[in-house]
């Protein structure tokens, strides 16, 4: 069965970076556009970044942008979304997911843990 | 504050009809965007229900429906069921903020 897959999340103070990667099983994430979305405890979906198949597109939303990056490396296939300088309020779980024809999120990841806190 | 304006709550006896409306404006629903919908239950990550406003994909059931008139778009559930309590968002793009954005969810209840 085809699965996005996210990993390392975790707890950093504020003012640290993390990583988080994102992989394909069963299916090639090159292949696709990818997004990130995250969602604070309690609250809604909030779009962070997208990268395009080829990374000539890559767009960012407004409370990351300057903070977060996103890239691609097509030897492991994945896709990485670097957060750095975070804040309690980038605290959430973080879901990749692959793009669909006409711009949907047609797979979702079960989503990355991150907490800002000292 | 949400870029598209979603009904915090609906709710409806088993077998009725509910509707989530999803109101954006000119630089995304008015500007011709397509709209998504995905449907979340508490825990777990969020599953696509309706694409480009009206298509269902593979496996969901038929009593979903998108519909769109700008600059607004509409879920329908007919014939609502207990499995359908769930959190639901709509989606769209937006030029002016060159990204996507999202409704800030419907809570549906099966009453």
């Amino acid at each position: 069965e085809e699965e996005v897959v996210e990993s390392g999340g975790g707890t950093v103070q504020p003012g640290g970076s993390l990583r988080l990667s994102c992989s394909a099983s069963e299916f090639i994430l090159r292949s696709y556009e990818v997004t990130w979305v995250r969602q604070a405890p309690g609250k809604g979906l909030e779009w962070v970044a997208y990268i395009s198949r080829g990374d000539n597109n890559i767009f960012y939303a407004d409370s990351v942008r300057g903070r977060f990056t996103i890239s691609r490396d097509a030897d492991s296939d994945s896709v990485f979304l670097d957060l750095t300088n975070l804040r309690p309020e980038d605290s959430g779980f973080y879901f990749c997911g692959r793009l669909g024809g006409g711009g949907p999120i047609e797979s979702w990841g079960q989503g990355a843990l991150v907490t800002v806190s000292s | 504050q949400s870029v598209l304006t979603q009904p915090p709550s609906v709710s409806g006896a088993p077998g009725q009809r509910v509707t989530i409306s999803c109101t954006g404006g000119t630089s995304n629903i008015g500007a011709g965007y397509d709209v998504h919908w995905y449907q979340q239950f508490p825990g777990r990550a969020p599953k696509l229900l309706i694409y480009v406003n009206t298509l269902r994909p593979a496996g969901v059931p038929a009593r979903f429906s998108g519909s769109t008139s700008a600059p607004s778009a509409t879920l329908a559930i007919t014939g609502l069921q207990a499995e359908d309590a769930a959190t639901y968002y709509c989606q769209s793009f937006d030029k002016g903020l060159m990204g996507w954005v999202f409704g800030g969810g419907t809570e549906v209840t099966v009453l």
